[in-house]
């Protein structure tokens, strides 16, 4: 069975670009997390989508958006893309009853 | 808004067993505690979860005191290759209201040693 996936594992983007990030959860899943870790520091809270709909955010500003497609995939957006965007961004999938999230390997993003 | 506080790092000698503190004295009874762990710069990945009852499976033990203020994590024989950032993490039970986002707070360092 596959894991979690997402693409591209690397991307490069210069200040002001926007970044699409895709998530594919695992077969069956409903939720799907977004989470971001700058270097060095821990896994900061992005976004929550349970079948279709935003469910919880972060403390992250608005140009940081998101949406969850009814094959339950996902796509995080970044618009004008600063400096300390650059992260590597995570996203996990659970069950909707369910409590364990898996993880994928995550989108490095580099914002020069 | 992490509710779980864990030592910043720890040691441990390959083949000993590590024991992960994290208290978390303010859990409420719907919640679970659950534990992951992050190998540099991979995502995170499960290892286990518990009510109140004392859990085992072939990757750990997790250890919950009775008043369910605190738990361990107890990895029964290290290697080198459980060195990674180990995240306990509070989580009300799904369909409840208080089932939340799923939020990591700062971890332990886990650093296992020849």
């Amino acid at each position: 069975e596959a894991g979690v996936t997402q693409s591209p594992t690397h991307l490069i983007k210069t200040r002001g670009q926007q970044a699409t990030l895709r998530c594919s959860p695992i077969s069956g899943h409903t939720s799907v997390y977004w989470y971001q870790q700058a270097l060095g520091l821990g896994l900061q809270f992005l976004l929550w989508y349970d079948e279709g709909e935003e469910r919880n955010r972060g403390n992250f500003p608005p140009r940081f958006s998101g949406r969850q497609f009814p094959n339950y995939s996902s796509e995080l957006n970044v618009n004008a893309l600063e400096l300390e965007d650059s992260a590597l961004y995570l996203c996990a999938s659970t069950l909707q009853m369910n409590t364990e999230a898996f993880f994928g390997q995550g989108t490095r993003l580099t914002v020069v | 808004d992490a509710k779980t506080t864990q030592p910043t790092s720890m040691d441990c000698a390959e083949g000993r067993a590590a024991n992960l503190p994290c208290n978390h004295s303010t859990i409420s009874g719907n919640e679970y505690v659950y534990w992951y762990r992050q190998i540099h710069s991979q995502g995170p990945q499960y290892i286990i979860h518990g009510l109140k009852n004392n859990e085992t499976n072939e990757m750990a033990s997790l250890i919950i005191t009775e008043d369910r203020k605190s738990s361990t994590l107890i990895l029964p024989h290290a290697t080198l290759r459980d060195t990674a950032v180990y995240y306990c993490i509070v989580r009300a039970t799904p369909g409840s209201t208080g089932f939340q986002k799923l939020v990591f707070g700062t971890g332990t360092r886990l650093l296992v040693s020849p």
